[in-house]
């Protein structure tokens, strides 16, 4: 039973675009939301969260928006750089719990 | 500060043998939470540990173990090792008593090959 879905498997961006990465939910109790980046060979690596109270977190290049009602976020990465090239996972949880649910993954890949 | 190791990095073994792997999160870290990648999957979430205590486990069979030492780091074991337990294992550790927050950190990973 996926909890957390990323439905795109591969997205392709040209440099300066905006990159628009989605993620689905099934279970009402997250309350937690967080998207991470991992490279190849590395480990992920935590770039954005955001709680059940908001609707948009902005850091940077980087926002992520949700939408309680449709069970649904999206990372929005604008301008997209080549560095940006990676797998980025979504992932959720109940906050006060100790697991955290990951999606299957985007990968990004930005083009000059 | 050093960041989460994980040794090895890369394992072959064979179908019914058993594997021990072993994490080491950053100093003064005492959550360590193990997860397994493969491909289409995701970060499948094995168990977490705190405090030498197993809080949180996932849905795995129980050929799947770990523990936790005094020092925080982690072993996971698994045993009579299936051909669809190849994957990345990754280990993540944290300072906080809730590993779902940003403060979660994550080793390389060992790239288990089971032939």
């Amino acid at each position: 039973d996926q909890q957390v879905k990323q439905n795109s498997p591969s997205l392709s961006v040209q440099e300066g675009r905006i990159s628009i990465l989605n993620c689905d939910y099934t279970n009402s109790m997250f309350d937690y939301f967080l998207w991470y980046k991992k490279y190849p060979a590395e480990g992920p690596t935590f770039l954005i969260s955001i709680s059940s109270i908001k609707d948009k977190n902005e850091d940077g290049r980087f926002t992520v928006f949700l939408n309680k009602s449709a069970k649904h976020l999206s990372l929005h990465i604008v301008p997209s750089q080549p560095g940006d090239s990676a797998v980025y996972f979504c992932a959720a949880s109940v906050w006060g719990t100790d697991k955290l649910i990951f999606g299957t993954g985007t990968r990004l890949q930005v083009f000059p | 500060k050093a960041g989460v190791t994980q040794t090895p990095r890369y394992l072959i073994k064979t179908r019914g043998q058993q594997v021990t792997l072993s994490c080491s999160p950053i100093s003064g870290h005492r959550s360590v939470s193990w997860y397994q990648q493969t491909p289409g999957q995701g970060l499948q979430f094995l168990f977490e540990y705190f405090s030498e205590t197993q809080r949180n486990k996932g849905n795995f069979p129980g050929r799947f173990s770990g523990r936790q030492f005094s020092n925080s780091r982690s072993e996971m074991n698994v045993s009579t090792l299936e051909l669809g337990d190849s994957a990345l294992y990754l280990c993540a550790s944290s300072s906080s008593s809730f590993a779902t927050n940003e403060k979660l950190f994550f080793g390389s990973g060992t790239q288990l090959s089971v032939l």
